[in-house]
């Protein structure tokens, strides 16, 4: 089976504080996304990866960044953390359909 | 880019009874269009999907149909299971400009299944 790893379930951070969300897949997929997900707005893509070191911006990339040093891992980085960034994120990899992690639920305060 | 809308929001249904899911697409280019279950604290799985050739697919109790000339495509589950209540979300995926895949999701039908 896909797994993917996502590497915290909860975080609480303080506002302006540099966040990094970890995620790791077993399944050698070149694809891998990152969303946030909010009641009534469903999962929106923040950015996602089709390679190692290659990165595309999604819909909603302001005040993120992410990372892709090898094919499994991706990362999301909150700059800045900001309230309006509470969420849950969501990350996923795919070759077809998306295979997700068990999700962040991220609190800024 | 694309837009996918889903409807309804909210659906309450009988155990037994079926349920339908709708979605809509703007995007022609889509080909590929899987179905999503979030149950509580877990991150979305795919449960079916269907290509763009192929008009319905089944699987036990949950069957996806695709039109594509009216851009549009269902969830329909029967004999409903109290263990069916979630979150289901469609999704519409083709490939970008530099031949990657990008898929676009759904706002989610949260779906009660009254015992």
């Amino acid at each position: 089976d896909v797994k993917v790893t996502q590497s915290s379930r909860y975080l609480v951070k303080r506002t302006g504080e540099k966040v990094f969300l970890e995620c790791v897949q077993d399944m050698d997929h070149e694809n891998m996304f990152w969303y946030r997900q909010d009641p009534g707005l469903g999962l929106r893509l923040i950015y996602f990866s089709y390679d190692v070191k290659m990165k595309e911006k999604g819909d909603i990339p302001e005040g993120y960044s992410v990372s892709r040093e090898k094919k499994e891992r991706f990362s999301l980085i909150l700059e800045s953390a900001s309230t309006n960034q509470t969420s849950m994120y969501l990350c996923a990899s795919s070759r077809r359909g998306a295979f997700f992690g068990q999700g962040t639920r991220l609190t800024v305060v | 880019g694309e837009n996918v809308e889903q409807h309804p929001s909210t659906l309450s249904v009988q155990e037994g009874d079926s349920a339908v899911i709708k979605c809509t697409y703007s995007d022609s280019a889509s080909n590929y269009f899987p179905w999503y279950k979030q149950e509580l604290g877990k991150g979305p799985q795919l449960i079916i999907d269907i290509r763009s050739n192929v008009g319905e697919k089944k699987d036990q109790r949950i069957a996806v149909t695709l039109n594509k000339t009216a851009k549009h495509f269902s969830l329909h589950i029967t004999e409903t299971q109290p263990e069916d209540s979630a979150v289901y979300f469609c999704a519409a995926s083709n490939t970008n400009r530099e031949g990657y895949q990008k898929v676009t999701f759904g706002t989610g039908t949260k779906l009660q299944v009254i015992p």
